[in-house]
């Protein structure tokens, strides 16, 4: 069963705007990770939350995660056609040796 | 350089046929897995295995076998595919702890007929 899911599917942007994606999961995570995946290609990692942190940043990338409602989002601000980009929420459940990850956000950013 | 390297990239083979797929790494990561992604589904996980000699099921390891001989290698092999088999597979490493990123090899695209 899919632990994570991803919100909207699919984003369609204009560069400069910024992308906001949500990722909702079922239970309890030790962590939570943000991968991109360009067009069927390894995904690779972009930013780690720990369960305990509610807010991290990475240059343009910010990331919230709200425990109490089982859910994090990614912003990314100011975006670049090179965003453009699949990206999945992935959850460490807590007591497990699992990573699951989500169905992923397709985000377009046109120039 | 810090890799994952998946073979092959691309394989299409008929029903019953049975393949290995290879999985190395170089960075001496205790945590691997193998992942397959469907259209609609996202990543699926099909084994794990935190050490050498130690492995798990995932979430969809029906039809797979997997095993860790060596800290570096992780094979999947499919001793008789089946078309439901077609996807794209995803080998991955990570230190233990699974607090720390995963790396990807670059996937491979699997045909079966």
């Amino acid at each position: 069963s899919q632990q994570g899911e991803e919100d909207p599917q699919a984003l369609s942007i204009q560069e400069g705007e910024n992308a906001t994606m949500n990722c909702s999961y079922k239970t309890s995570i030790n962590n939570l990770q943000w991968y991109r995946q360009n067009s069927g290609r390894g995904l690779v990692h972009l930013i780690l939350i720990r369960s305990n942190e509610r807010e991290k940043h990475s240059g343009r990338l910010r990331v919230t995660l709200d425990t109490s409602k089982k859910s994090s989002s990614l912003l990314i601000t100011a975006s670049r056609a090179a965003d453009t980009a699949s990206y999945f929420c992935a959850t460490d459940l807590y007591n497990t040796d699992k990573l699951i990850f989500g169905t992923g956000t397709r985000l377009q950013v046109f120039p | 350089e810090a890799q994952v390297t998946q073979n092959p990239r691309y394989l299409i083979t008929v029903t019953g046929k049975k393949l290995t797929v290879t999985c190395s790494q170089n960075m001496n990561h205790e945590y691997m897995s193998w992942y397959r992604q469907d259209p609609g589904l996202g990543l699926r996980q099909i084994y794990y295995s935190m050490n050498v000699e130690v492995t798990d099921k995932g979430d969809v390891p029906e039809g797979y076998k997997v095993s860790r001989k060596e800290k570096r290698n992780f094979p999947l092999i499919l001793e008789s595919p089946s078309p439901n088999q077609t996807s794209l597979y995803f080998c991955a490493s990570g230190r233990k702890g699974l607090g720390t990123e995963a790396f990807f090899g670059q996937g491979t695209r699997l045909t079966v007929v």
